[in-house]
């Protein structure tokens, strides 16, 4: 166990629909990343939060968003849902987030199906 | 911009065997930091093991070291005494930037037989 959540593991939905992907990161973590993997893309960074704040910003569409709040859970809010989107969504969270040493621990993944 | 390229699909080995995976990696950064992450049929992310760039002594974590050649940007990962339990995918991944973010390699695919 890794000790950073996501909920929920699985979620199916149509096109056109919106979804939100929770992430609760490692106690005492201060930076969130959210990466995608799909078969056709492999394992891609999408953004990065650090207390809060925007950091940078990947291959990210403009129909996906996100956002850490002062708790420091972060939300990935995906919208006008395609079939492209299906992907399994990865949080993880790291100390500090820099080019550092520290490690980022992921979670389990959110498995995102769109019919 | 930044790539890590593992160039071998899949790998096939024999239980307490050893088997070694490939990664190369592209930056025109001086400080770096490269990982290998394991992702079983769970589909957890599983930190194997790091590399600082700055170091020259190759990493090892148990069975697991790596073969990092710097000059030639080549970042190998060694299994020793393969168990079933290695079988998984596993990625290559570079940090090189100062936000932290991990570029990844497609992945090989390790198969352990019995």
């Amino acid at each position: 166990d890794s000790g950073v959540t996501q909920t929920p593991k699985h979620l199916i939905t149509a096109t056109g629909q919106r979804v939100t992907l929770r992430c609760s990161p490692r106690s005492g973590d201060l930076s969130v990343y959210w990466y995608q993997q799909s078969l056709d893309q492999g394992l891609q960074f999408l953004i990065q939060y650090y207390n809060g704040e925007e950091r940078a910003k990947g291959n990210i569409l403009e129909r996906f968003s996100a956002q850490q709040f002062p708790d420091l859970h972060s939300e990935l809010n995906l919208s006008s849902l395609e079939l492209g989107d299906s992907a399994l969504y990865f949080c993880a969270s790291s100390l500090e987030g820099g080019l550092g040493a520290d490690t980022q621990y992921f979670g389990p993944g959110t498995r995102l199906t769109v019919l | 911009a930044q790539t890590v390229t593992q160039s071998q699909p899949e790998m096939s080995v024999q239980e307490a065997e050893t088997v070694t995976l490939s990664c190369t990696y592209d930056t025109s950064e001086s400080d770096y930091y490269l990982f290998w992450y394991k992702q079983p049929p769970s589909r957890q992310m599983i930190l194997v093991i790091r590399q600082e760039a700055y170091k020259q002594q190759n990493a090892t974590e148990n069975r697991f070291s790596v073969n990092f050649q710097k000059a030639a940007k080549s970042f190998s990962l060694k299994i020793s005494d393969s168990q079933l339990g290695d079988a998984a995918m596993y990625f290559c991944a570079s940090k090189t930037d100062s936000w932290g973010k991990l570029q990844f390699g497609a992945g090989t695919q390790v198969v352990v037989t019995p």
